[in-house]
């Protein structure tokens, strides 16, 4: 059975520009989270989808949004980027929920100069 | 709102001795606890998790403790083993999809 898949791991971007990451979950889990981890913060929690419905959100500005399509596959966008936006940004999958075993991806690991 | 103190932030100890990571959390409604190890430049794993109906639940060398009272969650490493090395998160969950992490434990087994 495949993992957890992000795309892309690294990528370089410069202060106000915009963002899209992608997570595909493992195959028959429907529920993605998405979260934040950096040195000093650890791991954040960004927000949730099951069945293309957010279920909820974590203290981040607006400019952090998302989405989930039908195949459960999951995308977030960052807008006008800021320095500190530099993070690993993590998602994982589970079967149900945030409630039982979260199976995480590698991470996209962004820099924004 | 959800919140989660996690100490120590760093812990060494000696291969052998025990291993203990204490989590303190605010919300009363919370009923789910997990703790994820991070080894380094690898993705967290669920190690063990307990629920609030349950006061205690071990895995081989791994035991979580849960006392709702106090609203503390600790775990517990007997017999540390040099790839217990690694960052361990605790969480916090009430139950409406949003998990709320600690800022993480930095556990080093000195051989």
């Amino acid at each position: 059975k495949a993992g957890v898949t992000q795309t892309p791991r690294y990528l370089i971007k410069t202060r106000g520009q915009q963002v899209t990451l992608s997570c595909s979950p493992i195959s028959g889990h429907r529920s993605v989270s998405w979260y934040q981890q950096t040195p000093g913060q650890g791991l954040q929690f960004l927000f949730e989808y099951f069945s293309e419905t957010q279920r909820n959100k974590g203290n981040f500005p607006g400019r952090f949004s998302g989405r989930q399509f039908s195949n459960s596959r999951s995308e977030m966008n960052v807008s006008t980027l800021e320095l500190g936006d530099s993070a690993l940004y993590l998602c994982a999958s589970s079967l149900k929920g945030t409630v039982g075993e979260l199976f995480f991806g590698e991470g996209s690991r962004l820099t924004v100069l | 709102g959800e919140n989660v103190e996690q100490h120590p932030s760093t812990l060494s100890v000696q291969e052998g001795d025990s291993a203990v990571i204490k989590c303190t959390y605010s919300d009363s409604a919370s009923n789910y606890f997990p703790w994820y190890k991070q080894e380094l430049g690898k993705r967290p794993q669920l190690i063990i998790d307990i629920r609030s109906n349950v006061g205690e639940k071990k895995d081989q060398r791994i035991a979580v403790t849960l006392n709702k009272t106090a609203k503390h969650f600790s775990l517990h490493i007997t017999e540390t083993q040099p790839e217990d090395s690694a960052v361990y998160f605790c969480a916090e969950d009430f139950g409406n999809e949003k998990l709320t992490f600690g800022t993480g434990t930095r556990l080093t087994i000195i051989p």
